[in-house]
């Protein structure tokens, strides 16, 4: 079974804290995304990484930065935490060509 | 860019009734897939569509692509408490690596 693992569940920051969110996958994917997921807006890509130190932006990039050093860790970076980063955070990952995402658990940020 | 609105955004029904979800891409699609979200969970891959006008079942679930690959839906037939969830769509378009999901059908079943 495909495993994305994020390390961090449940967080509570400060506003204006630098915030590390950190994902990791198990199946040599080539690719991988980072998701935030808020009430009535659905699933909003933030970066996605198509390999090893390499990254696009995607819809809502803004306030959030993403390092990909190594093929299975993909982290999510909030340079200044702000109240409106509070959200549930998806990472997910899959092969170039395939085509099914497979997601991690979440991890639920309240920035206060 | 590509837009895939996914409509309805709720829907509430008895069980043993049936449910449909639809969406529209902006842009044609070289797939489509379907997620299933279970309240507090992640979500959850279901099916990919592929070709013009393909149908696919799962027990319960069918899932239709449109013949211009725009278009998709998802219907169940005689819902179970255990459909309970949020479904969402995500469309691939052609050369693209991204995938563009609705905003999701948030889908209750009252016993």
């Amino acid at each position: 079974d495909v495993k994305v693992t994020q390390s961090s569940r449940y967080l509570v920051k400060r506003t204006g804290e630098k915030v590390f969110l950190e994902c990791v996958q198990d199946m040599d994917h080539e690719n991988m995304f980072w998701y935030r997921q808020d009430p009535g807006l659905g699933l909003r890509l933030i970066y996605f990484s198509y390999d090893v130190k390499m990254k696009e932006k995607g819809d809502i990039p803004e306030g959030y930065s993403v390092s990909r050093e190594k093929k299975e860790r993909f982290s999510l970076i909030l340079e200044s935490a702000s109240t409106n980063q509070t959200s549930m955070y998806l990472c997910a990952s899959r092969w170039t060509f395939g085509n099914t995402i497979y997601f991690g658990e979440g991890s639920w940020l309240t920035v206060v | 860019g590509q837009q895939v609105m996914q409509i309805p955004q709720y829907q509430h029904v008895q069980e043993g009734e049936d449910f449909t979800t639809y969406c529209n891409s902006s842009t044609t699609l070289s797939n489509i897939q379907w997620y299933k979200q279970r309240p507090g969970g992640h979500p959850v891959f279901l099916i990919q569509l592929v070709k013009s006008g393909e149908v696919k079942k799962q027990k319960r679930l069918t899932f239709q692509f449109g013949e211009a690959k725009k278009n998709s839906s998802l219907h169940i037939t005689a819902t179970q408490t255990t459909d309970v969830g949020t479904y969402f769509c995500a469309g691939q378009g052609a050369g693209s690596y991204q995938l563009t999901f609705g905003k999701g059908t948030k889908l209750s079943v009252i016993p």
